[in-house]
């Protein structure tokens, strides 16, 4: 079955640092893709990133990077230059054929100054 | 344990009609959250109900309208339905935000409009 493992609970970072997520995914499937999603305090889902797995480069949106290592089936997300407002829960997830999309149980991230 | 349920998998209604969608929480979890899943990429935020309140709610029209019942179940109905109703809706379920805030999602509903 697809999985989804994200083993932080949670993480705390000073203001101005870079932080890394971590985000492991199971699947047999050739082609899927992952996303990474940023949950506030108010319960909406803020789409952060997208990675597919032809992609052979690592994907970037700004502060926001994906460290996709294929063979190990991980797809970390670095947040660089950390900023209070980043604090949130943070989910990764995937969609594959089927269109079915797969989530982990999320990491909360607390940004300090 | 079981994890979240959602009824039905699959959901096919006509234009006009109404559509009931069913989620059961993780047993302890009191917050449920709904979401929309459309063309393929964008999740878009629904509803959130915790400890049978409705705490926050996405920018939908009042069609969109849902409840939490004391066992903290919940349902999502959707009125008058629309083409571009056709989606995958999902249900999360957590403690009460401010806990864990670790959030399990349901397979999802698939509702298709002709």
């Amino acid at each position: 079955a697809q999985k989804i493992t994200q083993t932080q609970p949670g993480m705390f970072v000073q203001e101005k640092e870079a932080v890394t997520l971590d985000c492991t995914y199971d699947t047999s499937d050739q082609s899927y893709g992952l996303f990474w999603y940023k949950q506030p305090s108010s319960g909406e889902m803020i789409f952060l990133i997208y990675q597919g797995s032809y992609d052979e480069q690592n994907a970037t949106e700004g502060r926001y990077s994906l460290n996709f290592q294929k063979a190990r089936k991980s797809a970390n997300l670095v947040i660089s230059a950390s900023q209070l407002g980043d604090s949130a829960m943070y989910f990764c997830a995937s969609l594959y054929n089927t269109d079915k999309l797969i989530f982990g149980t999320g990491t909360r991230l607390q940004v300090f100054p | 344990e079981a994890g979240v349920t959602q009824s039905p998998t699959h959901l096919i209604k006509t234009r006009g009609q109404q559509a009931t969608l069913r989620c059961s929480p993780i047993s302890g979890h009191t917050s449920v959250y709904w979401y929309q899943q459309a063309l393929g990429l964008g999740l878009q935020f629904l509803l959130w109900y915790d400890e049978g309140e409705e705490r926050n709610r996405g920018n939908f029209p009042p069609r969109f309208s849902g409840r939490q019942f004391p066992n903290y179940s919940s349902e999502l109905n959707v009125n008058a339905l629309e083409l571009e109703d056709s989606a995958l809706y999902l249900c999360a379920s957590s403690f009460s935000y401010g806990m864990t805030g670790e959030l399990f999602f349901g397979e999802g509903s698939r509702l298709t409009v002709l």
